[in-house]
């Protein structure tokens, strides 16, 4: 099993610039989530999907879109890059909520 | 929602010494509290959790202890070795909803 994959790892983009992250598991988790990770914030909630065709937001949804075609893949769309998306980004899944939530390697993004 | 506080928010300990770090929760109703450690540059990874039906809970050095009367948790680790240097996150997650995090500590052992 490759657990929970991300692509790229790295990516610079300019402000203005669209772009989507992807985000793959062959764990055939129902749980689906993406976090941005920023310096003394801890792990903030992007948006996350309880199963295919359902997804909801979390607490800093804003200038970032989602959709869940497949139980495997949860991709992470980025509208209109700004500065302030600056951050790493992590997928992650799991069975359900009350269960380990498994993290991808992560993407670093930075918007100039 | 649910809002997860966690403290402190550095902690330097010598090689050998005990850490605690304690995480306070604001939702009676949550009812499951996992751990996570990230190394430098790594992806965060579970090391330990416990549901609300538990006081206690051990796994070798590590052990995480919850009182839902005062809403709070801690993740105690002993004899720490450098290998324990990372950040630690807390969460608490109430049935369905995905867990909320902490805003980590990050964790100093010196040898």
């Amino acid at each position: 099993n490759a657990g929970v994959t991300q692509t790229p790892k790295f990516q610079v983009l300019k402000t203005g610039q669209s772009m989507t992250l992807q985000c793959a598991q062959d764990m055939n988790h129902e749980y689906m989530s993406w976090y941005r990770q920023d310096p003394g914030m801890g792990l903030r909630l992007i948006h996350y999907s309880v199963g295919a065709g359902i997804t909801d937001q979390g607490e800093v949804p804003n200038g970032y879109n989602v959709s869940r075609s497949t139980t495997e893949d949860f991709p992470l769309r980025l509208l209109s890059a700004a500065p302030s998306q600056t951050s790493v980004y992590f997928c992650a899944s799991s069975y359900s909520a009350g269960d380990e939530q498994y993290f991808g390697p992560g993407t670093r993004l930075t918007v100039t | 929602g649910e809002n997860v506080e966690q403290h402190p928010s550095t902690l330097s300990v010598q090689e050998g010494d005990s850490a605690v770090i304690k995480c306070t929760y604001s939702d009676s109703a949550s009812n499951y509290f996992p751990w996570y450690k990230q190394e430098l540059g790594k992806r965060p990874q579970l090391i330990i959790d416990i549901r609300s039906n538990v006081g206690e809970k051990k796994d070798q050095r590590i052990a995480v202890t919850l009182n839902k009367t005062a809403k709070h948790f801690s993740l105690h680790i002993t004899e720490t070795q450098p290998e324990d240097s990372a950040v630690y996150f807390c969460a608490a997650s109430i049935g369905s909803y995905i867990p909320t995090f902490g805003r980590g500590t990050s964790l100093i052992v010196h040898p």
